[in-house]
């Protein structure tokens, strides 16, 4: 099976930086997407790394150690929209399909 | 390009009755999923679908959950009857199938309250 441990929350201020820590067990690993979501809406997505390293977006930025088996978000220059859960998710493969099981998610709150 | 689309928004309805939610992929997707999402946790697979034909029905309680998706495109999702645990959001997505991106494209999900 797929364990995914992120934690549940977290907090920071306006304009700051923080990160969010995602490690996995899993089979057949190929990928760690990140997703954001705010109270009643859909999950979006945010990133994906499918090899070891940095992916940068704009400010948010995404990292991934495939020998640790883990991975984290890093969003800079927080403002008060990033409010929000952020969930990881891997993709284990079965049978030439890939199926994405989801942490519990990470509710980050940011203060003015 | 317009998104994923899932119907009902809300549903409110007594323990032991059923329930019916449709989802609409976005067009050319092959593959489509059902999640279910219990507020302050992750969305759970319940059942994925590549064009007609079911890839992982594993974590689906198949005793009172079913679903399809008989031609390919549009999908849906039935509990009969429901349990006043399935008071959930109901979330379909949807991704293009071939070459795996990591990106699934999700609907605004349908609040189902079991009463």
């Amino acid at each position: 099976g797929q364990s995914l441990e992120q934690p549940s929350e977290v907090t920071a201020v306006e304009g700051a930086i923080v990160q969010i820590n995602c490690t996995y067990q899993t089979s057949g690993f190929y990928g760690l997407s990140w997703y954001q979501q705010h109270d009643g809406g859909a999950p979006t997505f945010l990133s994906y790394n499918a090899l070891d390293g940095l992916e940068e977006t704009g400010r948010f930025s995404s990292f991934l150690s495939r020998s640790d088996s883990y991975g984290y978000l890093l969003l800079q220059e927080l403002q008060m929209k990033d409010s929000a859960s952020y969930f990881c998710a891997v993709s284990p493969s079965s049978g030439g399909s890939y199926i994405p099981t989801f942490g519990r998610g990470t509710s980050l709150i940011v203060h003015p | 390009e317009a998104g994923v689309a899932q119907s009902p928004r809300y549903k409110i309805i007594e323990k032991r009755q059923s329930v019916a939610f449709w989802c609409n992929p976005i067009s050319g997707h092959a593959t489509l999923y059902w999640y279910q999402q219990i507020l302050g946790q992750g969305p759970k697979l319940l059942i994925q679908f590549q064009n007609n034909g079911v890839v992982d029905d594993s974590q689906l309680p198949k005793d009172r959950f079913s679903a399809e998706r008989l031609k390919g495109v549009d999908s849906t999702l039935k509990i009969q009857p429901a349990k006043l645990e399935d008071s959930a959001v109901y979330l379909c997505a949807s991704s293009f199938g071939t070459g795996w991106t990591g990106e699934l494209f999700f609907g605004e999900g349908s609040r189902l309250t079991v009463l």
